[in-house]
């Protein structure tokens, strides 16, 4: 019964390529969020959508694009990938954008080479 | 912009020993507060929280107090077990749900 799943949970590929990480959630909740994690193991904001509708992009190349095709699923596509693109990337979800405790996914490790 | 502090790892203790790892906040208004924890090769969970000033969190024997004044929100737990050892995360919730998190410290704790 995993609440937050992603796929795949290691991701290995070349520069230049282009990949998708997928992000499933079973708690009925509107609001996800993606999040990288890099060596020195910061964790830092990507995207949250609402709804199926974007709501907040911090400062992330346009390499990066979210899709959410229904509430329950937001995949993150990669394009043209960099060694710095390197990170885990974790996936969360929350009942809302208001006052709610968000739960987060198992985590991506990608790795550039 | 808003942002954490905390000291950094790695810290190493022996088990039953007492823990405190620092976490100071820049935030404008009152923002909640929270610290996530994040076990080898999985996500991170939710430790415990506060939402206004001089409340505190406890949860598992963790406890961490709100405190505006000294804008601090110190993790600690009076006798640790090698299970806790993890990288413990302390962080803000501001507008929108968006949380803001610190570098993270990694806790080692030998039997």
């Amino acid at each position: 019964d995993t609440a937050v799943s992603q796929t795949p949970k290691y991701l290995v590929t070349q520069m230049g390529n282009d990949k998708s990480i997928k992000c499933e959630q079973n708690l009925g909740h509107d609001t996800m969020y993606w999040y990288k994690q890099d060596s020195k193991k910061f964790l830092k904001i990507m995207f949250s959508y609402n709804n199926k509708e974007l709501i907040i992009n911090e400062t992330v190349p346009n390499r990066f694009s979210p899709k959410s095709p229904d509430k329950a699923h937001l995949n993150l596509h990669i394009n043209s990938l960099e060694l710095g693109d390197s990170a885990v990337y974790f996936c969360a979800s929350s009942q809302g954008t208001g006052v709610y405790e968000q739960y987060f996914g198992p985590g991506t490790r990608l790795t550039v080479t | 912009g808003d942002s954490v502090t905390q000291m950094e790892g790695p810290v190493t203790l022996s088990e039953e020993a007492f823990l405190t790892i620092n976490c100071t906040y820049t935030a404008t208004g009152y923002p909640s507060l929270f610290w996530y924890v994040q076990y080898p090769g999985e996500g991170l969970q939710l430790l415990l929280k506060a939402t206004k000033a001089d409340d505190k969190g406890s949860n598992k024997g963790f406890e961490a107090t709100y405190r505006k004044e000294t804008t601090s929100f110190h993790l600690e737990k009076g006798s640790v077990q090698v299970s806790d050892s993890a990288v413990y995360f302390c962080a803000l919730r501001h507008a929108g749900n968006m949380l803001t998190f610190g570098g993270g410290t990694r806790l080692m704790v030998k039997p």
